[in-house]
């Protein structure tokens, strides 16, 4: 079983459009992760979510919006993309307490905005 | 404010030697770190993670990695690679104090085994 998914795993489109990526882990996890790699692999985090809050949102523009409907699915919306938003996200999970800081990440969404 | 410096962009090395890539971090209060691995279009992978205690940490894969305190480094280091050690290694750390599992990644090292 995979623990976490991301859909799609390619993400191609024009500039201006909207986009959503979907993220969702089956490991029980109370936190979830959205990291942004860029074209020379640097990861940064976006954003963090816990228990349904946002915990962390790193200088990330309003553009990006995460959304929680529940514990187990956190999706990444883009609005107006531009050319600087290719790049891959990734999405991770953690459960504070247990194995603490180690986070589970996706396969990645590679997102190419033409 | 926590840094990662991994001073190394691409390791290149033959097949059966050994390797060691090299991970400092800066950081006013006790850490967690990490190495994460990365195979050619696929997502990351936990290599190891050193929490508290041995400073010497195996991971998966014959992988191992010492904590140093004094030097603040966390080397990745393997007696003897194959080809399918061919990735990205990224090193994290986390820090104790926010409570909340902020993980600060190295711009990461490409290492090549050759045949």
């Amino acid at each position: 079983d995979t623990a976490v998914s991301q859909t799609p795993k390619y993400l191609v489109t024009q500039m201006g459009n909207d986009k959503s990526i979907k993220c969702e882990q089956n490991l029980g996890h109370d936190t979830m992760y959205w990291y942004k790699q860029d074209s020379k692999k640097f990861l940064k985090i976006m954003f963090s979510y816990n228990n349904k809050e946002l915990i962390i949102n790193e200088t990330v523009p309003n553009r990006f919006s995460p959304k929680s409907p529940d514990k187990a699915h956190l999706n990444l919306h883009i609005n107006s993309l531009e050319l600087g938003d290719s790049a891959v996200y990734f999405c991770a999970s953690s459960q504070v307490g247990r194995e603490t800081d180690t986070q589970y990440f996706g396969p990645g969404t590679r997102l190419t905005v033409l | 404010a926590q840094s990662v410096t991994q001073l190394d962009s691409q390791v290149p090395v033959f097949e059966e030697a050994p390797v060691e890539l090299r991970c400092n971090y800066s950081s006013s209060v006790s850490v967690y770190l990490f190495w994460y691995v990365q195979y050619p279009n696929q997502g990351l992978q936990l290599l190891l993670k050193y929490l508290s205690g041995s400073t010497l940490v195996k991971g998966i894969n014959g992988f191992e990695a010492e904590f140093n305190k004094s030097q603040t480094s966390f080397h990745l280091r393997k007696p003897s690679v194959h080809i399918s050690d061919t990735a990205e290694y990224f090193c994290a750390v986390s820090d104790l104090e926010t409570g909340a599992n902020n993980l600060f990644f190295g711009t990461g090292t490409r290492l090549t085994v050759i045949p």
